[in-house]
């Protein structure tokens, strides 16, 4: 079946660094995908859709600088947390649509812990 | 932002037992899933109702689709340890391949 790769899968920085985590559709093709991040024991909130080839859609509230998505192939999506704050350390999971035509089914990658000292 | 609720929000079984969890949404839908998440991991897809569907089965899981109420229920039946997990519902509008809308999630425990 389809899968979602992403690494890495937990990341340590400090204060004020940048992190890139990387979401790799593995035998398909994505021109679409989402970062969602949570909290410990929330839900996910939608972050963002990546659009291969253009730029990305930001949810409300969500900083665009803070948050750098790039999506230059239909198998590789990147998110870079910029100048990551503790605020930041969260969940982030990247997902794209699989399954049957039509259906908007998701497929997830595995997440990245983020933990910002 | 989040589509709505699930209750209840922990759930505390013995192995054997039948689980249920519920879900309610605000908005017109195309279709509802359920997914799980086993702690630290990413999303596993478990089934899909679409809005014209009332119930819908797989293996041990039913779940059935009240469009008039906007809400759903998961049921497990003869839970395993192995079923330990946390259960979102999630919802997709109508028109286009949109993102999904996350409920808040269940965590559920079987005890072995």
């Amino acid at each position: 079946g389809a899968v979602v790769s992403q690494h890495p899968s937990w990341v340590i920085c400090k204060s004020g660094t940048s992190v890139k985590i990387e979401c790799r559709s593995l035998d398909f093709q994505a021109t679409t995908m989402f970062w969602y991040r949570q909290f410990p024991k929330q839900s996910l909130m939608l972050m963002a859709t990546s659009n291969e080839g253009s730029k990305a859609t930001y949810e409300q509230g969500v900083e665009k600088d803070k948050f750098l998505i790039n999506h230059a192939s239909l198998t590789l999506s990147t998110l870079t947390v910029t100048s990551a704050h503790p605020e930041d350390s969260s969940f982030y999971i990247c997902s794209a649509w699989t399954g049957l035509s039509g259906a908007n089914v998701l497929t997830f990658g595995a997440g990245s812990r983020l933990t910002v000292l | 932002s989040q589509q709505g609720e699930e209750d209840p929000q922990a759930l505390s079984i013995q192995e054997g037992e039948n689980a249920t969890m519920n879900c309610s949404y605000k908005t017109s839908i195309n279709n509802l899933q359920w997914y799980r998440q086993n702690s630290g991991r990413g999303l596993v897809h478990l089934i899909l109702i679409r809005s014209n569907e009332r119930e819908k089965h797989s293996g041990r899981l039913r779940v059935t689709l009240d469009t008039s109420k906007k809400s759903s229920s998961l049921l497990i039946t003869a839970s395993r340890a192995a079923d330990t997990a946390s259960y979102f519902c999630a919802t997709a509008g109508i028109g286009g391949r949109r993102a999904l809308t996350f409920g808040s999630g269940t965590r559920l425990q079987v005890q072995p």
